[in-house]
């Protein structure tokens, strides 16, 4: 099956920094990128939709300037927390939409993990 | 607007039991997809099943199934014979066709098997 990549799988980084997670697929070009955030006990919560080449859509309630999100190529985007808090950590999963695939299937990567101090 | 609903917070099975996990759903649009992922506690989204909404049978992968009532708006999974490596969380999660945007995600049931 299509593989997606994070890195890093965990972080920690001191409150004021800023922190880059790179999500990658692997065997598949994906034009669409979600990235979503977990708080514990928590389910998945959408915070935008990241296509290739354009500007991502952020969900109501997500902060667009603190959040950056890079979709450069068909392969990789990047989710880059800006000025970090603690109330930022939290695990972040992103997701990819394979091109040739289903419109509808969407193949997950394995987290990273954000703890700011 | 699309929502799913997940009533169970927790459930616990007895090893080699069967269980059901409730999803049940809400949306306008004809054509949508729903999805049952497991995450364990490594975090990572484990793809189990998948059922269309057109779909006329019921949807099977392994010791999985899923039991759709469509003019319930329900999708429960079914695991047979559970195992102790079942046990994690289980989020049930919807998307439409048409749009194939967004997974809509329920808010999970974590799962305990018993030995």
């Amino acid at each position: 099956g299509a593989v997606v990549s994070q890195h890093p799988s965990w972080v920690i980084c001191k409150s004021g920094t800023s922190v880059k997670i790179e999500c990658r697929s692997l065997d598949f070009q994906a034009t669409t990128m979600f990235w979503y955030r977990q708080f514990p006990k928590q389910s998945l919560m959408l915070m935008a939709t990241s296509n290739e080449g354009s500007k991502a859509t952020y969900e109501q309630g997500v902060e667009k300037d603190k959040f950056l999100i890079n979709h450069a190529s068909l392969t990789l985007s990047t989710l880059t927390v800006t000025s970090a808090h603690p109330e930022d950590s939290s695990f972040y999963i992103c997701s990819a939409r394979d091109l040739t695939g289903r419109s509808y299937e969407q193949y997950f990567g394995p987290g990273t993990r954000l703890t700011v101090t | 607007a699309q929502k799913i609903t997940q009533t169970q917070p927790g459930m616990f099975v007895q090893e080699k039991e069967a269980v059901t996990l409730d999803c049940t759903y809400d949306t306008s649009d004809p054509s949508y997809g729903l999805f049952w992922y497991k995450q364990p506690s490594s975090g990572e989204m484990i793809f189990l099943i998948y059922q269309g909404s057109y779909d006329q049978q019921n949807a099977t992968e392994g010791r999985y199934s899923l039991n759709f009532q469509k003019a319930r708006k329900s999708a429960n999974l079914v695991i047979s014979a559970s195992q102790l490596g079942d046990s994690a969380m289980y989020f049930c999660a919807m998307t439409l066709i048409n749009t194939g945007n967004q997974f809509y995600f329920g808010t999970g049931t974590s799962l305990t098997v018993i030995p």
